[in-house]
C-alpha cells in the first residue's frame, strides 16, 4: 500500500492553461506539504497543511491555490501556468509539526511547453 | 529562519571508498536533522536522523552526528557500492517546515 500517492506521474501541458495535481495520504498523520524540485534539484518548500489548514505558503504566486478537503488529502490547482513553472512537484506528510521524518510522494513532473 | 548549507557535487568515488558529504545548518531552537536519499525518478527517502545533539543516526552503513557546537551533522559510509549511487539531501527540520540542502549527487564507479 503506497503511503503517499500523487498523480498524475507525468503532466505535459500548454502555456496558459489551468491543471491540478492530487495527493492523498493513508499514514493518519495531519500536516501535508507541496515542494517544487528545480531542474537543479533544489527543493523548496511552497505549503504545509495542518488538519485542512494552511499554515505556511511560502510567497508562492496565488496562481497556485492548495486545497484540502480533509487532512488525508492536499491537492495542487495551478492556474495559467508558465514556463517557469516547469518542475517536479513532490507531496510529503508527517506526523507531527516537523520533527519526525516527513514520507514523499513519487512525485509529478509538469512541463509547460 | 533555518538554512541548510551542504557540499556541492557531484562526488565521483571508486566502489569501496570512504564517502563524506559535509552539511551544517543554522536554526533557532532545537532542529532535527535528516539525510535523505533520492534514487532517479522517486521521492526523496529518510536514509536517517537525529534529534538532540551528540546524537548518531545510522542506517544501511551509513552515519552521522548531531553536532551542536560546530553545527554539523556529516554523511559518512565506510564503503560505498555502486548501488549508493543517488542524490543525498541534508534537512534541518522547523514548525511546520522542512529545509532542504541542494542536494549531492554521488557517483560510485565499479
Amino acid at each position: 500500500d503506497t503511503a503517499v500517492s500523487q498523480t498524475p506521474k507525468y503532466l505535459v501541458t500548454q502555456m496558459g492553461n489551468d491543471k491540478s495535481i492530487k495527493c492523498e495520504q493513508n499514514l493518519g498523520h495531519d500536516t501535508m506539504y507541496w515542494y517544487k524540485q528545480d531542474s537543479k534539484k533544489f527543493l523548496k518548500i511552497m505549503f504545509s497543511y495542518n488538519n485542512k489548514e494552511l499554515i505556511i505558503n511560502e510567497t508562492v504566486p496565488n496562481r497556485f491555490s492548495p486545497k484540502s478537503p480533509d487532512k488525508a488529502h492536499l491537492n495542487l490547482h495551478i492556474n495559467s501556468l508558465e514556463l517557469g513553472d516547469s518542475a517536479v512537484y513532490f507531496c510529503a506528510s508527517s506526523q507531527d509539526s516537523g520533527y519526525e521524518k516527513l514520507f514523499f510522494g513519487s512525485g509529478t513532473q509538469l512541463s509547460v511547453l | 529562519g533555518n538554512s541548510v548549507t551542504q557540499m556541492e557535487g557531484p562526488v565521483t568515488l571508486s566502489e569501496e571508498a570512504f564517502l563524506t558529504i559535509n552539511c551544517t545548518y543554522t536554526a533557532t531552537g532545537y532542529p532535527s536533522l535528516f539525510w535523505y536519499v533520492q534514487y532517479p525518478g522517486e521521492g526523496l527517502q529518510l536514509l536517517l536522523k537525529a534529534t538532540k545533539a551528540d546524537d548518531k543516526g545510522s542506517n544501511k552503513g551509513f552515519e552521522a552526528t548531531y553536532r551542536k557546537e560546530t553545527t554539523s551533522f556529516h554523511l559518512e559510509k565506510g564503503s560505498v557500492q555502486v548501488s549508493d549511487s543517488a542524490v543525498y539531501f541534508c534537512a534541518c527540520s522547523g514548525t511546520y517546515k522542512y529545509i532542504f540542502g541542494t542536494g549531492t549527487r554521488l557517483k560510485v564507479l565499479a
